[in-house]
């Protein structure tokens, strides 16, 4: 199984200011044959389940604020919010999705400083 | 509008079994695939296995396997986890969740999730 890695466990920002968050995967994600990057990344709120905000690394899905942003390939990965809201306070999971089973990172958890 | 309704919170001896539903609407049941996906408590999720609804093939995560079955019912656009030998670390909340497409394992939408609690 492809072993997700997420960093830092968690980070306090202040409102407004830039948070970032790493994922490494132990093995590439990334497909030659279409040059596509197999990860996504979900926020979860308390009392909630995951909702998907990224995908094929990079691509925000339909709704969700252009302040969250993918980039990365192959293996690592960062998700970045540019200007921290307070509904942003969440945790964050990457996931890969290139083999099965799907597997997840163990979450980053965005406060507010 | 898509939703996934689950089932109520289970409370299991060690031993046990229990059985989750989530029931889809707002599509078409057989076009996408169900997945079960579980959370442990301050945990990343954990992809437990996938059911095709339309002719009812499953695959299971080899850690699963021999423990979990997942059937559903197209009358009623439901599917199931049938999980068996429940153990303390089992305790969990459980999601369905439907994939976005036929081929991709991205979760588009979920169900709000039945909290199983495993105890003696």
């Amino acid at each position: 199984d492809i072993v997700m890695t997420q960093s830092p466990d968690s980070l306090a920002v202040s409102l407004g200011e830039r948070a970032t968050i790493n994922c490494k995967s132990s093995q590439s994600v990334l497909y030659s044959s279409n040059n596509r990057n197999y990860l996504t990344w979900y926020q979860q709120k308390p009392g909630q389940p995951p909702k998907v905000l990224i995908y094929w690394a990079s691509t925000r899905e339909s709704g969700v604020p252009d302040r969250f942003s993918g980039s990365g390939s192959g293996t690592d990965f960062t998700l970045t919010i540019s200007s921290l809201q307070a509904e942003d306070v969440a945790v964050y999971y990457c996931q890969q999705y290139y083999t099965s089973p799907p597997t997840f990172g163990g979450g980053t958890k965005v406060g507010i400083k | 509008q898509v939703q996934l309704v689950q089932s109520g919170a289970e409370v299991k001896e060690p031993g046990a079994s229990v059985k989750l539903s989530c029931e889809a609407s707002g599509y078409t049941f057989t076009s996408y695939s169900i997945n079960w996906v579980r959370q442990i408590s301050g945990q990343g999720p954990e992809w437990m296995g996938i059911i095709n609804p339309r002719d009812g093939s499953t695959t299971y995560a080899q850690r699963f396997q021999g423990r979990v079955t997942m059937t559903r019912d197209t009358s009623t656009s439901t599917v199931y986890m049938y999980l068996r030998s429940l153990r303390d670390e089992d305790t969990a909340i459980y999601y369905c969740a439907k994939r976005i497409d036929s081929s991709l394992n991205i979760f588009d939408y979920w169900g709000q999730g039945t909290l199983v609690t495993v105890s003696s």
